[in-house]
């Protein structure tokens, strides 16, 4: 059965914090992705990596960094948390040129 | 880049009958579309998806139609039953990004 798993299903951490949010998929999927969801803006792409050590924006990148150094890890690091970024984030992988995205369950964050 | 609307955000239907979620998209170059359903405290789950060269996809109470001319591409199930409810996103992808629409939030009334 295929599996995402993220580190956290909730997560609150202060203003200025660094926080990391970690992915692991067992599919052996090439592509990984962070998905921002809020309510009323759907899901949003924050960054996507198609490949170890690799990576490239997505919409919207800013406040967010990422970091791919094994297969099947994809992690996302906020540098300096803000209440802005308090959200609902979602990983995802897929195989390249196949499309279909396989989901974790999601992380709630909140930044006080 | 693409853009993809969906309407509508909200629908209620009565259970037993058929609900139907329309989207459309910008970008002639995407050419897979797939429709994913959330439900409560879960992450989105694929249900259907359809490629450019088809015009239609069935599978059991859910079916997908796709206008490429148009850009316009819809959901339907029928015979809602209660745990249809959730909220349903459709996407657009040009490449192995996908682009997906804001959702609908679907209930089932009893």
């Amino acid at each position: 059965d295929v599996k995402v798993t993220q580190s956290s299903r909730y997560l609150v951490k202060r203003t200025g914090e660094k926080v990391f949010l970690e992915c692991v998929q067992d599919m052996d999927h090439e592509n990984m992705f962070w998905y921002r969801q809020d309510p009323g803006l759907g899901l949003r792409l924050i960054y996507f990596s198609y490949d170890v050590k690799m990576k490239e924006k997505g919409d919207i990148p800013e406040g967010y960094s990422v970091s791919r150094e094994k297969k099947e890890r994809f992690s996302l690091i906020l540098e300096s948390a803000s209440t802005n970024q308090t959200s609902m984030y979602l990983c995802a992988s897929s195989l390249p040129n196949y499309n279909e995205q396989f989901f974790g369950p999601g992380t709630r964050l909140t930044v006080l | 880049g693409e853009n993809v609307e969906q309407h509508p955000s909200t629908l209620s239907v009565q259970e037993g009958d058929s609900a139907v979620i329309k989207c459309t998209y910008s970008d002639s170059a995407s050419n897979y579309f797939p429709w994913y359903k959330q439900e409560l405290g879960k992450g989105p789950q694929l249900i259907i998806d359809i490629r450019s060269n088809v015009g239609e996809k069935k599978d059991q109470r859910i079916a997908v139609t796709l206008n490429k001319t148009a850009k316009h591409f819809s959901l339907h199930i029928t015979e809602t039953q209660p745990e249809d409810s959730a909220v349903y996103f459709c996407a657009a992808s040009p490449d192995d990004k996908i682009i997906f629409g804001k959702g609908t939030r679907l209930h089932i009334l009893p």
